[in-house]
């Protein structure tokens, strides 16, 4: 089955503790980003990825850190987290990232910084 | 700047009784339109892609098309599993593959 997985898919830490949150996908994209969800602020990007080692800062970058060194994997890392970073966070991926390709969602991740 | 506003924010419909969600939006090169259904606590399920003005998308009681400056979400006879929020969204001509997206209109549909 194609699908976005992420892990923890929930969360509560305290600030400043550095953690990770993983992302795989098994449809062999190329493309793959970070989003958070916000009440009244809908979803916002946080990083994207065009390919293995090509990664880039979306609308939201501050207080994030991402890598790509396989195919499959987009961790996202919160390297001090802060409360403005409690929110939903969800992985995605498609074939491409230019071209109106579909971008399929993760099941999401709750993360509460106390 | 790009933007995408859904309205209404809300809309409570009675089984059978359909209805349209509106997606406006302002967008420089229009990539994709695309509409998401969202159940709550879950990710953004894949609902249609329209690419151009003019172009239509239907899946079970599902319609979605495509104007210059807005697309339409309709809903013919709903029944109540049709309940979420429906999630629009844009991607311009960047090369980031970055969606925009509105704040979502929640559908509640009563037996």
């Amino acid at each position: 089955e194609a699908q976005v997985t992420q892990n923890p898919r929930y969360l509560i830490t305290v600030t400043g503790k550095k953690l990770t949150v993983t992302c795989s996908q098994n449809m062999n994209h190329e493309y793959m980003s970070w989003y958070r969800q916000d009440p009244g602020l809908g979803l916002r990007q946080i990083y994207y990825s065009m390919n293995v080692e090509v990664t880039d800062k979306g609308d939201v970058p501050e207080g994030y850190k991402v890598s790509r060194k396989e195919k499959r994997n987009f961790p996202l890392i919160l390297e001090s987290p802060s409360p403005n970073q409690t929110s939903l966070y969800f992985c995605a991926s498609s074939l491409g990232g230019r071209a109106g390709n579909t971008i399929y969602f993760g099941e999401g991740s709750w993360l509460t910084v106390v | 700047e790009d933007q995408v506003t859904q309205s209404p924010e809300a809309l409570r419909l009675q089984e059978g009784e359909s209805s349209s969600l509106n997606c406006s939006y302002t967008v420089s090169g229009l990539r994709g339109l695309f509409w998401y259904r969202q159940d709550p606590g879950k990710g953004p399920e894949f609902l249609f892609t329209l690419y151009s003005a003019g172009e239509e998308k239907e899946k079970e009681r599902l319609k979605a098309t495509l104007t210059k400056k807005e697309s339409f979400l309709h809903i013919t006879a709903p029944k109540p599993e049709d309940s979420a929020t429906y999630l629009c969204a844009v991607q311009g001509s960047g090369n980031t593959g970055k969606l925009i997206f509105g704040q979502g209109t929640t559908l509640q549909v009563k037996p």
